[in-house]
């Protein structure tokens, strides 16, 4: 079955250091690949998609994430991380079986220490 | 262009009672789908209309269940409310296989008591 796993559950960086967060993917054929942002009581808004093409994909606010098929992994980056970016992190593969459904990640939720 | 609406942003609702949210998408869109959002659960599908049917549907009991008008609004129904009802109902919504992504709305809050 299709699953993401987010193997951190809390992470806590230093204002301007970079992020790393980790994403891994079970999925049978070429999977298409997401990552969104949370904000405590809002929806999700997306980051950045990787469908083909180039494994390095950019997305809004300074995010990239890079896709490794030998490691069925999609892992966000970003060089410098900014308080504002505090917030919880969600890996999604999709879309799944007939139609639009998307299978989360449990998310990652960073704290930004000033 | 106006993003994903959902109303209302916030419910309190007592147990045995039922309840309708409503997901209005991005004009153009067709497809709507559903999200329950639980810290214990985390994101789980409910449903997805696209054109007035329902093309998927996830692992919840009958008392979840939507619709989707002309107009590609959703509703989704949830009849008999328990406690564990209480979550995040996201909606989100895209054009027909998503390729170019899903955007959320912000969710409705849903509190059973």
């Amino acid at each position: 079955a299709q699953s993401v796993t987010q193997p951190d559950i809390h992470i806590t960086v230093s204002e301007g250091a970079s992020l790393e967060l980790r994403c891994n993917y079970s999925y049978g054929a070429t999977p298409y690949l997401f990552w969104y942002v949370q904000s405590p009581g809002q929806g999700l808004q997306l980051l950045l998609k990787y469908f083909s093409g180039d494994t390095l994909v950019q997305g809004i606010k300074g995010f990239e994430a890079e896709f490794k098929r030998s490691q069925s992994s999609f892992n966000l980056r970003k060089p410098s991380v900014h308080w504002s970016d505090a917030a919880e992190y969600f890996c999604a593969v999709g879309p799944i079986e007939y139609g639009n459904k998307l299978v989360f990640g449990a998310g990652t939720i960073l704290r930004v220490k000033s | 262009k106006a993003g994903v609406t959902q109303t209302p942003r916030y419910l309190i609702k007592t147990r045995g009672q039922q309840v309708t949210l409503s997901c209005s998408p991005i004009s153009g869109h067709r497809s709507v789908s559903w999200y329950q959002q639980t810290p214990g659960q985390g994101l789980q599908f409910l449903f997805e209309y696209f054109s007035e049917t329902q093309r998927n549907k996830g692992n919840f009991p009958g008392r979840f269940s939507g619709r989707q008008f002309s107009n590609s609004r959703s509703e989704m129904n949830v009849s008999t409310l328990e406690l564990g009802d209480s979550a995040l109902y996201l909606c989100a919504s895209s054009l027909d296989r998503g390729f170019d992504g899903y955007t959320f709305g912000s969710g409705t809050r849903l509190t059973v008591v």
